[in-house]
């Protein structure tokens, strides 16, 4: 496609269930970014991807987050045991390369809601 | 660590006024900024960005923006507004690390929603 796609764009489930969201970047952007948008956090940085590889896992919340990206493409992020602190959009961005003045261009987030 | 503050969480204004958005940046190396516009359910649309060079940047839709070293500023401009401008504003900023390589990691402000009245 043309630009970064995020599936589902809303979900919703229940405290203690594990979800995964998915993000397919634009073809041939080897940088691949995770932020979070929450309402009392504002737009939150959680890890970023060179190739396959996620050389910086300190913007994780916390150990039930996790993601991984293969064939230099789609990524998932999952977060185990889903709390409702968890709620909020979760938004892909990708880039050309690895450097702090190239575009991100975002999905349009999914919407992930803790019961 | 860098850091950015948007002055003003909500700002409105009439449909042909001016528009001014206040971004300040903190940071210990020269910053690249963005600006970011986020209408609802929609992910984020790069309006401009500042790299090095000229200071006066122009973007989509009509807006500028100034860098201003001294003052630590990045104000979004735009002459007129329209009332397809109402949406959220996000002001931006990323830097190389000292190794001189870096991962483009963005720190974002807090936004500003805009609405323009008619």
């Amino acid at each position: 496609g043309a630009g970064v796609s995020q599936s589902p764009s809303n979900k919703v489930t229940e405290k203690g269930k594990d979800v995964e969201l998915r993000c397919d970047p634009i073809s041939g952007h080897t940088a691949l970014y995770w932020y979070r948008q929450s309402l009392g956090q504002g737009l939150e940085f959680l890890i970023y991807f060179q190739g396959n590889s996620a050389p910086d896992k300190s913007g994780l919340p916390s150990d039930r987050f996790s993601a991984e990206r293969t064939g230099g493409s789609v990524s998932t992020l999952t977060i185990q045991r889903t709390q409702q602190e968890d709620s909020a959009v979760y938004l892909c961005a990708s880039s050309l390369a690895i450097t702090a003045k190239n575009i991100q261009y975002f999905g349009a987030g999914t919407r992930l809601s803790v019961l | 660590a860098q850091s950015v503050t948007q002055l003003g969480s909500h700002v409105s204004v009439s449909e042909g006024a001016l528009v001014l958005l206040r971004c300040n940046y903190s940071s210990s190396v020269p910053p690249y900024l963005f600006w970011y516009v986020q209408y609802p359910n929609q992910g984020l649309q790069l309006l401009l960005k500042y790299t090095t060079g000229a200071t006066l940047v122009k973007g989509i839709n009509g807006f500028e923006a100034e860098f201003k070293k001294s003052e630590t500023s990045f104000h979004l401009t735009k002459p007129s507004a329209h009332m397809s401008d109402a949406a959220e504003y996000f002001c931006a900023v990323s830097v190389s690390n000292a190794g001189g390589t870096s991962y483009g990691k963005l720190t974002f402000g807090q936004g500003t929603i805009l609405t323009v009245h008619p």
